[in-house]
């Protein structure tokens, strides 16, 4: 069985600053990696996510993520905050390849201080 | 993403009446995955299906809870009976049929079900 564990349900960063969300995993085989992020009433819009090949993966509006198999993490960061990335992220994890199934982690609310 | 349609976007529902949510996939897509999220919860699987076939509905309540995908037409996620404790945003996702790697399954922007 897999498990997704993000540590902070809240966090709070002034605009300009790192932001750091933490994701933890555990799977029984390789996994495949997601973060997807959520904005008030609105559906998943996919981050970035990790499969196979480079283990540092770039994704839109300027995040980043690497995989640690050591760690079994997958810690989304950005160097810079803005306004507009006030939102809620979600870590989710997939084994199985050929399908979209995924487990999420119950999310992180990020919240930016101007 | 904004190519996977659902409808209603919100929908309020008296204890004891039937909810029907629907689900278009986005274009050429065959594979369906139905997701509930409760209040202040991440998502949870509910049922994977292709068209006209469940493949997996490990998530899905036992009872009063079905889904559907046919031939033609959107899929269905049906609650009969609904309680105060299936209020929650339901979204569908979706992925293409031709595997030639990993892909991304594309979100919906759910529906939000009350029930009052």
């Amino acid at each position: 069985a897999q498990s997704v564990t993000q540590l902070g349900s809240h966090v709070s960063v002034s605009e300009g600053a790192l932001v750091l969300l933490r994701c933890n995993y555990s799977s029984s085989v390789p996994p495949y990696l997601f973060w997807y992020v959520q904005y008030p009433n609105q559906g998943l819009q996919l981050l970035l996510k990790y499969t196979t090949g480079a283990t540092l993966v770039k994704g839109i509006n300027g995040f980043e993520a690497e995989f640690k198999k050591s760690e079994t993490s997958f810690h989304l960061t950005k160097p810079s905050a803005h306004m507009s990335d006030a939102a809620e992220y979600f870590c989710a994890v997939s084994d199985d390849f050929g399908n979209e199934k995924l487990t999420f982690g119950t999310g992180t609310r990020l919240t930016i201080i101007p | 993403n904004a190519g996977v349609m659902q409808n209603p976007r919100h929908l309020v529902r008296r204890r004891g009446q039937e909810a029907r949510l629907r689900c278009s996939p986005m274009k050429g897509h065959s594979h369906v995955y139905w997701y509930r999220q409760l209040p202040e919860e991440g998502l949870k699987f509910m049922v994977y299906l292709q068209k006209e076939n469940i493949i997996d509905e490990s998530g899905m309540p036992k009872e009063r809870f079905s889904a559907e995908f046919p031939k033609e037409g959107p899929s269905i996620l049906r609650i009969q009976q609904v309680v105060r404790g299936d209020s929650a945003a339901y979204f569908c996702a979706s992925s293409p049929s031709v595997r030639t790697g990993h892909t991304e399954a594309f979100f919906g922007q759910g529906t939000r079900l009350t029930v009052v």
